[in-house]
């Protein structure tokens, strides 16, 4: 079974800085990849989807790369704003059938 | 533009009760899924429907039933609920299953307190 974990747990950044969220998963032969948001309380958002034929993905101020060799993913955050805080989940394909979640990076942007 | 809708929102049931959590999507999905959202433990996948008239366990399917009513449908049901089973419910839909380059639409949630 596809095991995801993401590193840092949670992560506090003034406004403005650039930062990176990490995932990694245990069977480098996935399809895809997509990462997600979370506001509290709420439902998931879907931000970015890596296909397999892909390395990365952009969206605005977002890009998310994946290196299957390696079983890692990092979603890349542009000129942090507080409009970002939010739990990050990343969630990786699981021998072609569903999605496997990690536990997700809590992140904080102070103004 | 509904997406993915889950009712109820909220409930709160007595141990031994029983309930069906509904989920409808309106974007011609094939693929249907219900997790379960824990504090510490993250999504767990509970069943899941790769297409109309099929259903799959997940990871934690135990005291669950599901039903794949249509295309559009994917219920969730407690036959008997327990303490164990208060969580945050997410209902998702996609093309495809995951292998097929479709991610997920999420729902919004169902918040279930078992007391």
């Amino acid at each position: 079974k596809q095991e995801v974990t993401q590193i840092p747990a949670a992560l506090s950044v003034p406004e403005g800085e650039n930062l990176v969220l990490n995932c990694s998963f245990t069977d480098s032969a996935i399809y895809n990849l997509q990462w997600f948001r979370q506001d509290p309380g709420k439902g998931l958002t879907s931000l970015l989807l890596i296909q397999s034929s892909q390395r990365e993905q952009t969206s605005g101020r977002l890009n998310a790369s994946l290196d299957k060799s390696s079983g890692r993913s990092t979603l890349y955050i542009a000129a942090s704003q507080p409009g970002d805080s939010a739990t990050y989940l990343c969630a990786a394909d699981n021998y072609g059938q569903n999605f496997v979640f990690g536990p997700g990076t809590r992140l904080s942007v102070l103004p | 533009n509904a997406g993915v809708t889950q009712t109820p929102k909220f409930q709160v049931l007595k141990t031994g009760q029983s309930m069906t959590l509904q989920c409808a999507q309106d974007m011609n999905h094939n693929s249907m899924y219900w997790y379960r959202q824990d504090p510490g433990m993250g999504l767990r996948l509970i069943y899941y429907s790769a297409s109309e008239g099929t259903t799959d366990k997940g990871e934690v399917p135990n005291g669950y039933n599901v039903s794949r009513l249509n295309k559009r449908e994917f219920s969730l049901r407690l036959e008997s609920a327990a303490p164990s089973q208060t969580s945050v419910y997410f209902c998702a839909s996609s093309e495809g299953l995951s292998g097929t380059n479709y991610g997920y639409t999420f729902g919004s949630g169902t918040r279930l307190t078992v007391v």
